[in-house]
């Protein structure tokens, strides 16, 4: 069953920690997206990576952190110094072509304690 | 430039009846328009697309609407169910550029 994997489904926050969100895909594709989603604002993008070690930043990168050391992995650390996290975080990916279609994973809601 | 705006931000509409949800863009350079289907807790999934070079797309009871001299697309949902009860998005995009740039979501409730 191809498709995306996000963890945990829920994840609490403490004051000063930080906490990494997984998201592992099988799809083969290369590149891989983190979006924020907050009530009434959208669908915003934090980063992205087009291939293997490589990332950009998106619209809300500040507070945020990713690495992209293997194709299927693309995980995001929210830091201490995003000082709102509490949000539904939403993994992507895609291929380049015509399709640009974007496969999301399930989400991961993370509150502060 | 970059903006994609959502209307309305909420929607009830009478199951059998047809909901219709508009976005309006700024960006001319804009080549893809999906829309995006998402059932709470759960991620968006893609629902339909169209390209500037049609004016209309079709697929079962949903239809994309697009007027490219008026920068708008809309999405038009015949026969609404109660399991089309969702959050709709659209976006739109660029050849060559990664960044989708969605609008705001509207939330639709079908009711019996």
């Amino acid at each position: 069953d191809g498709g995306i994997t996000q963890s945990p489904k829920y994840l609490f926050r403490k004051e000063g920690q930080n906490v990494t969100l997984s998201c592992e895909q099988n799809l083969n594709h290369d590149a891989m997206y983190w979006y924020r989603q907050d009530p009434g604002q959208g669908l915003r993008l934090i980063y992205y990576s087009q291939i293997v070690n490589d990332f950009q930043k998106g619209d809300i990168a500040e507070g945020y952190s990713v690495s992209r050391e293997k194709k299927e992995s693309f995980p995001l650390t929210v830091t201490s110094a995003q000082k709102n996290p509490t949000a539904f975080y939403l993994c992507a990916s895609n291929s380049p072509g015509p399709s640009r279609e974007l496969f999301f994973g399930s989400g991961t809601q993370l509150s502060v304690l | 430039q970059q903006q994609v705006k959502q209307s309305p931000q909420s929607l009830i509409v009478q199951k059998g009846g047809i909901s219709i949800i508009n976005c309006a863009y700024e960006n001319t350079a804009f080549d893809y328009f999906p829309w995006y289907q998402q059932f709470p807790g759960k991620g968006p999934a893609l629902l339909i697309a169209i390209r500037p070079d049609v004016s209309e797309k079709k697929e079962g009871r949903f239809t994309i609407s697009f007027n490219k001299s008026a920068k708008q697309f809309s999405l038009h949902i015949m026969d609404s169910q109660p399991g089309d009860s969702a959050t709709y998005f659209c976006a739109a995009s660029r050849w060559g550029y990664q960044k989708v740039t969605f609008g705001t979501g509207t939330k639709l409730q079908v009711i019996p």
